[in-house]
């Protein structure tokens, strides 16, 4: 049982470039997250899952899109990456009252 | 409109201490709180979580917080720390629905 796995662990891009960030979770949960972390900033929505087949946009959103691919998968994609997107991605999957992170993918963009 | 606010940006304690983190919240229904702890370079583990049941919980690793709700606070405390405790600790609210609402953390430092 791994829980919640993101790949890559660490990405380097320059202004410009695409990516996608990948999340899987393997304990049947309907709903899935992709936050942001910054300094002194916490931890900030960007997209949330409520289930397969729906994505709702959360408190910074601009500059990015997903994908639920299935139950399990859940993308992040960033079309034309900026400097302002060098942050510390996290995903998450919730059951009914908990949420559980992934390792996190530190992205820094040039 | 939800919102988290972690008093203290930085607490620092001596080794076998008490630790106090100060965390409070605002909610226009019955919330769901947690606490999450972030080791350099890792994920975020939860320490522990209010989910409407006793209002003093205990969670992993010797710690505790006690949800007052007429003070709308719900502070983390361990009798003493260890030096294996240094770490940034996360408070989050839940209205129960989506996504959680993290405070800006703080970052827990343990001298010997």
């Amino acid at each position: 049982n791994a829980g919640v796995t993101q790949t890559p662990k660490f990405q380097v891009l320059k202004t410009g470039q695409s990516m996608t960030l990948q999340c899987a979770q393997d304990m049947n949960h309907n709903s899935m997250y992709w936050y942001r972390q910054d300094p002194g900033m916490g931890l900030r929505l960007i997209y949330y899952s409520a289930s397969e087949g729906t994505t709702d946009k959360g408190e910074v959103p601009n500059g990015y899109n997903v994908s639920r691919l299935n139950k399990r998968e859940f993308s992040l994609r960033l079309e034309s990456a900026a400097p302002s997107q060098t942050s510390v991605y996290f995903c998450a999957s919730r059951d009914l009252k908990t949420q559980y992170f992934g390792p996190g993918t530190r992205l820094l963009v040039l | 409109a939800q919102s988290v606010t972690q008093l203290g940006s930085h607490v620092s304690v001596s080794e076998g201490a008490l630790v106090l983190l100060r965390c409070n919240y605002s909610s226009s229904v019955p919330p769901y709180l947690f606490w999450y702890v972030q080791y350099p370079n890792q994920g975020l583990q939860l320490l522990l979580k209010y989910t409407s049941a006793a209002t003093l919980v205990k969670g992993i690793n010797g710690f505790e917080a006690e949800f007052k709700k007429s003070e709308t606070s719900f502070h983390l405390t361990k009798p003493s720390a260890n030096m294996s405790d240094a770490a940034e600790y996360f408070c989050a609210v839940s209205d129960r629905g989506t996504a959680l609402i993290f405070g800006k953390g703080t970052t827990l430092s343990v001298s010997s």
